[in-house]
């Protein structure tokens, strides 16, 4: 089965940015979309945005306008949450979750996000 | 914006039945996910499409939908049932929206 593996714990400091990464480990993406969730500590959980990587699309939560960008690259099929202008607010643990994948010349998926990372930590402190 | 409402906390023994609503506006028209989300866990999907379940997810976990709300039911609860649990939605934009979530313990 496939996995998201996404990239490590970050530390940054207020007004500076953050790129987290989350691939597709034994299989790629194919058609299926990547969503970014957040969760505060001791929070609820926090959808951030979604992306198709295969066509390049997707929406973002309006609360993130001009802060974020979600990018991917299908060839890799590794997906990006970026996010900028940091402050204390946005020290969450970030997920990203994806609807389905392609493996061995095979495609799974249940029309729902089924698929987790195991999340990046991300502490924004001075 | 549209929004999700779920109880906070749900105590149940274990053997009981435990019943956690979620109601929002748009439920009768957008299917209703389900996930359960252990201490420093990411979160699992345990009911897609207001009543399916993933392969791998016991058959304990049910769901179901009335109108404005839909209801995850967990029968004969074990100890390891105890997590927090979100519904999630989306609306006809595809934003998603979650439920606040609520915190299952088994007594």
């Amino acid at each position: 089965q496939v996995q998201l593996v996404q990239s490590g714990a970050e530390v940054k400091k207020p007004e500076s940015s953050v790129k987290v990464s989350c691939k597709a480990s034994g299989g790629t993406f194919s058609s299926h979309a990547i969503r970014w969730v957040r969760q505060a500590p001791g929070q609820g959980l926090e959808w951030m945005g979604t992306i198709i990587p295969i066509l390049g699309i997707g929406n973002f939560a309006q609360k993130f306008q001009g802060r974020l960008t979600i990018t991917a690259d299908k060839f890799t099929s590794t997906a990006y949450m970026e996010l900028s202008s940091l402050r204390s607010e946005d020290t969450a643990v970030y997920y990203c979750a994806s609807d389905g994948y392609c493996s061995g010349g095979s495609c799974y998926s249940i029309d729902a996000f089924d698929i987790w990372g195991q999340g990046t930590k991300v502490t924004v402190s001075s | 914006s549209y929004e999700l409402t779920q109880p906070p906390s749900v105590s149940v023994s274990p053997g009981q039945t435990a019943r956690i609503t979620c109601s929002g506006d748009a439920l009768p028209k957008q299917y209703a996910y389900w996930y359960q989300q252990k201490p420093g866990q990411a979160p699992v999907l345990v009911i897609y499409k207001d009543t399916e379940r993933p392969s791998g997810i016991p058959e304990r976990f049910s769901g179901s939908s009335s109108g404005t709300t839909v209801t995850l039911t967990i029968s004969g609860v074990q100890a390891e049932d105890e997590a927090d649990y979100y519904c999630q939605s989306e609306d006809s934009s595809g934003t998603w929206v979650f439920g606040g979530g609520t915190k299952l313990t088994v007594l």
